[in-house]
């Protein structure tokens, strides 16, 4: 079992939806991390949390550290958040990632 | 504007060739941090290094080789030992402040690697 499991791994939507990507993690934290990946690779940093709740536009992130568990949520989704999202756990400087979310958001 | 630089975004090499992928940091971060991505999988530790001239292994080390003689550069080279050269390798940095590793970790764009 991996020590960070995401759900669901590919996950279909229609445009304007409202997507939730979860992960869970079995370790101890320091900090939570959501990245974002688009076709052709490049990565991008989405948010970094330790407890409560995040916001960057359309992006929210929460984390339950009693439960280890984190949700990534996209309100009015777009075809341009078709991604890979991926969940990564981060303790003494060192990263866990999860094995990512395959997201497309169909017009 | 700080953060990770990795170039180039794609790279071909012959099987047998050694070949040097860059990551420069202009985050003043002391940690850096090298990690391999193949299809349908997660990222994997290939090394670390926490301080100039100081560096560990990972979980897949083997096939791999750093060097870490500047703070602000971290590169990875791939030698021809390494049977599966072909992944995405995606560099990161973390500060350390104040004596404490923190575990904030910035990440660089990456690079395709495919071996022909």
């Amino acid at each position: 079992k991996n020590e960070v499991e995401q759900s669901p791994q590919n996950l279909t939507a229609q445009e304007g939806e409202f997507i939730t990507i979860n992960c869970s993690y079995s370790v101890g934290i320091s900090a939570l991390h959501w990245l974002q990946q688009h076709p052709g690779g490049g990565i991008v940093s989405l948010f970094m949390l330790s407890s409560g709740k995040k916001k960057h536009g359309r992006l929210i992130a929460t984390i339950n550290i009693q439960e280890k568990h984190s949700s990534l949520h996209i309100t009015a989704s777009h075809p341009r958040d078709s991604a890979v999202y991926i969940c990564a756990v981060s303790n003494a400087g060192k990263s866990t990632f999860g094995d990512g979310t395959t997201l497309t958001v169909k017009p | 504007d700080g953060g990770i630089t990795q170039s180039p975004k794609y790279l071909f090499r012959k099987e047998g060739q050694n070949v040097t992928l860059s990551c420069e940091q202009n985050l003043n971060h002391d940690a850096m941090y090298w990690y391999r991505q193949d299809p349908g999988q997660g990222l994997r530790l290939i090394y670390y290094s926490q301080i100039v001239n100081d560096f560990q292994k990972g979980d897949i080390a083997e096939g791999y080789s750093v060097s870490r003689e500047k703070k602000e550069s971290f590169p990875l080279t791939v030698t021809s030992a390494q049977k599966n050269p072909t992944a995405f390798y995606l560099c990161a940095s973390s500060p350390w402040t104040s004596g404490k590793r923190t575990d904030t970790q910035y990440f660089g764009p990456g690079t395709r690697l495919t071996v022909l």
